[in-house]
């Protein structure tokens, strides 16, 4: 079946700790996303990339990083520079970076710092 | 700057009984308008979409939105709620441009009295 694919689900972080979060999607899509979810907030935007070797900041990249080597995967990385870093982390897609078109959800990954 | 305010950040219904959840935009166009539903520990999942081509849209699970440009607002309902309609509701709006200009409101937890 066609979707996007995150892992692990849940992952803990040690303090000092870089961890990486794994999107993998096979719907063809240009466009791939990274979303943060607090509880009790709307989603924001980490990182995003519109087209394979490219990508650009969202509006809290800071501790952050992306790489979009292939179309079908965009990898996170948690740096040690983020702050507060546990929070509901999703990845998503859509065809095309255009606005209108429908962005697809992955099941999403809890990080935990411990 | 383009916002999206929900209505309630939590709504409690009798099964059976109407739902109507509230989204309001601010917009100098007509935007692309979005409902994602989100249950627990999973991705978002895309109700509906409206794009203009009817201000009434229809989505699955028997939710419908209606666009009134003139109250700038895109409130979702359901004629019936069913207990399995218990989860997180998304109200998403997206001007003319980039994809990953879609902003998301904060949410509104839908639960359902037996």
């Amino acid at each position: 079946d066609g979707g996007i694919t995150q892992s692990p689900k849940y992952l803990f972080r040690k303090e000092g700790q870089n961890v990486t979060l794994s999107c993998e999607q096979n719907l063809n899509h240009d466009a791939m996303y990274w979303y943060r979810q607090d509880p009790g907030q709307g989603l924001r935007l980490i990182y995003y990339s519109q087209i394979v070797n490219d990508f650009q900041k969202g509006d809290i990249a800071e501790g952050y990083s992306v790489s979009r080597e292939k179309k079908e995967s965009f990898p996170l990385t948690v740096t040690s520079a983020q702050k507060n870093p546990t929070a509901f982390y999703l990845c998503a897609s859509s065809p095309t970076g255009y606005s209108g078109n429908t962005i697809y959800f992955g099941e999403g990954s809890w990080l935990t710092v411990v | 700057a383009q916002s999206v305010t929900q209505l309630g950040s939590h709504v409690s219904v009798s099964e059976g009984a109407l739902v109507l959840l509230r989204c309001n935009y601010s917009s100098s166009v007509p935007p692309y308008l979005f409902w994602y539903v989100q249950y627990p520990n999973q991705g978002l999942q895309l109700l509906l979409k409206y794009t203009s081509a009817a201000t009434l849209v229809k989505g699955i699970n028997g939710f419908e939105a209606e666009f009134k440009k003139s109250e700038t607002s895109f409130h979702l309902t359901k004629p019936s709620a069913h207990m399995s309609d218990a989860a997180e509701y998304f109200c998403a709006v997206s001007d003319l441009g980039s994809a990953s200009k879609i902003i998301f409101g904060s949410g509104t937890r839908l639960s359902i009295r037996p």
